[in-house]
């Protein structure tokens, strides 16, 4: 069975300062993998994907993050964080066959202004 | 509707009452997921449906918990005799057909239905 997980439970930052968080999954053949954001109040949103080729992926305001095969890993970074950042970020993995994801535990980020 | 509506948003319950949790998926919407998320646990999957497919109920933690879905739409996820451990968020989401998991990831969420259970 696939898990995921996130080593950071809470990371607290300020304004400008760089973000990685990590993310490392157990499955080893081909996977999809994703980083989902929970803002204060709101639902779930997707924030970047990684399904195949370059394995550095952009996503949105800012966030990129990198799969690296050979660590199981898909750190998700920033360059320079704002306080909107604040939010909670879930690591989630698909194998391709199976019909639902497999989420880590989430990090919990405070960006301080 | 505009995204994916849940109800209730609050639902404070007794030991050993019996709990129901609606789900309105994106309209247009097949594929139907149920997960639940505790403090400091993560997203634990539930139950899929897709379509009139017999629905994958692998992530059911006990017989307590059962979930339909009517019509291929509306989907009720139903908690008998609830226990303290059952307090979390329930979370649906729902994507498209041309929107499967293993195509494009993206699974669209309700703001979810939090329970606790006194």
């Amino acid at each position: 069975a696939q898990s995921v997980s996130q080593h950071n439970h809470h990371v607290i930052l300020s304004e400008a300062a760089s973000l990685e968080l990590g993310c490392n999954y157990s499955y080893g053949g081909t996977v999809n993998l994703f980083w989902y954001v929970q803002y204060p109040g709101q639902h779930l949103q997707l924030l970047l994907k990684y399904f195949s080729g370059d394995p550095l992926v952009k996503g949105i305001k800012g966030f990129e993050a990198e799969f690296i095969k050979s660590k199981f890993s898909f750190n998700l970074r920033k360059p320079s964080v704002q306080w909107s950042d604040t939010a909670e970020y879930f690591c989630a993995v698909n194998d391709g066959s199976a019909r639902q994801l497999t989420f880590g535990s989430g990090t919990q980020l405070t960006v301080l202004p | 509707g505009a995204g994916v509506s849940q109800s209730p948003s609050n639902k404070v319950t007794e030991k050993g009452k019996d709990v129901e949790l609606r789900c309105d998926p994106i309209s247009g919407h097949t594929a139907l997921y149920w997960y639940r998320q505790s403090l400091g646990q993560g997203l634990e999957f539930l139950i899929y449906f897709q379509g009139n497919s017999a629905p994958d109920k692998s992530g059911l933690p006990s017989d307590r918990f059962s979930a339909e879905r009517t019509g291929g739409s509306v989907s009720t996820l139903t908690i008998q005799r609830t226990q303290q451990e059952d307090s979390a968020v329930y979370l649906c989401a729902s994507s498209s057909p041309l929107q499967l998991v293993g195509l494009t990831g993206e699974l669209f969420f309700g703001e979810g239905s939090r329970l606790t259970v006194l």
